[in-house]
């Protein structure tokens, strides 16, 4: 069954280090997708992508956060300069078509230290 | 934006039913979502609901929508331990764009042999 996978599952750095995460969708899906899950708190929706663009955003999804599709395959989410409350698991999701279901990662464990 | 409320917690005995409450504040979601996450895991889509539907059987899965009230249900038969996990409502909804999804705080289901 098709997958949404995600590198590294997890991943520590030093404050003020610059992030990139990893994400391979579903190869025939269109919506790109990331979600954070403070622990202990609520998912989080950060942003949303299509045809190479973002089409929606979150007041999470601030300046130091950015997105790419550099590839066909890959979807990335890079945090430029991170802080300690960036600490998080980080979801990518896909979905074939804007009102179909998103299927969801394993998630990457953002460690900030 | 989109308020989506459950329960904290709910403890069942195996074999029995178990009903996983939520309420949300948009009556213009479009799909109601049911994920599942198991410790240290990722997010895995159990079922949905489309927002013209009262109810929707799957397997052991019965989801039942009241939307005049805003309220969504989901119920397990014969629980297993294997179904012991949080549970995360998710409608997803034009006042939120038709992309987003936005979770709600989870239900922990215990399942006790």
């Amino acid at each position: 069954e098709p997958e949404v996978t995600q590198t590294p599952s997890h991943q520590v750095t030093q404050m003020g280090q610059e992030v990139i995460l990893r994400c391979v969708p579903i190869s025939n899906h269109l919506y790109f997708y990331w979600y954070r899950q403070i622990l202990g708190q609520k998912v989080e929706f950060l942003v949303s992508f299509y045809n190479n663009e973002i089409s929606e955003k979150s007041e999470i999804f601030d300046d130091q956060f950015s997105v790419e599709r550099p590839d066909g395959s890959n979807f990335t989410l890079k945090i430029r300069s991170t802080k300690l409350e960036d600490s998080a698991m980080y979801f990518c999701a896909s979905s074939e078509d804007v009102n179909t279901e998103a299927f969801f990662g394993q998630g990457t464990r953002l460690t900030v230290v | 934006g989109e308020d989506v409320e459950q329960s904290l917690f709910l403890s069942v005995r195996e074999g029995d039913s178990s009903v996983i409450n939520c309420t949300y504040t948009d009556s213009s979601s479009t799909y109601l979502y049911w994920y599942k996450q198991e410790p240290g895991a990722g997010l895995q889509l159990l079922t949905y609901i489309f927002s013209n539907m009262d109810m929707k059987q799957d397997q052991r899965l019965t989801v039942l929508l009241n939307k005049k009230d805003k309220h969504l249900s989901l119920r397990i038969a014969d629980t297993q331990t294997g179904d012991s996990a949080i549970y995360f409502c998710a409608p997803r909804g034009p006042s939120g764009g038709y992309q987003k999804v936005t979770f709600g705080t989870g239900t922990k289901l215990q399942v006790i042999p």
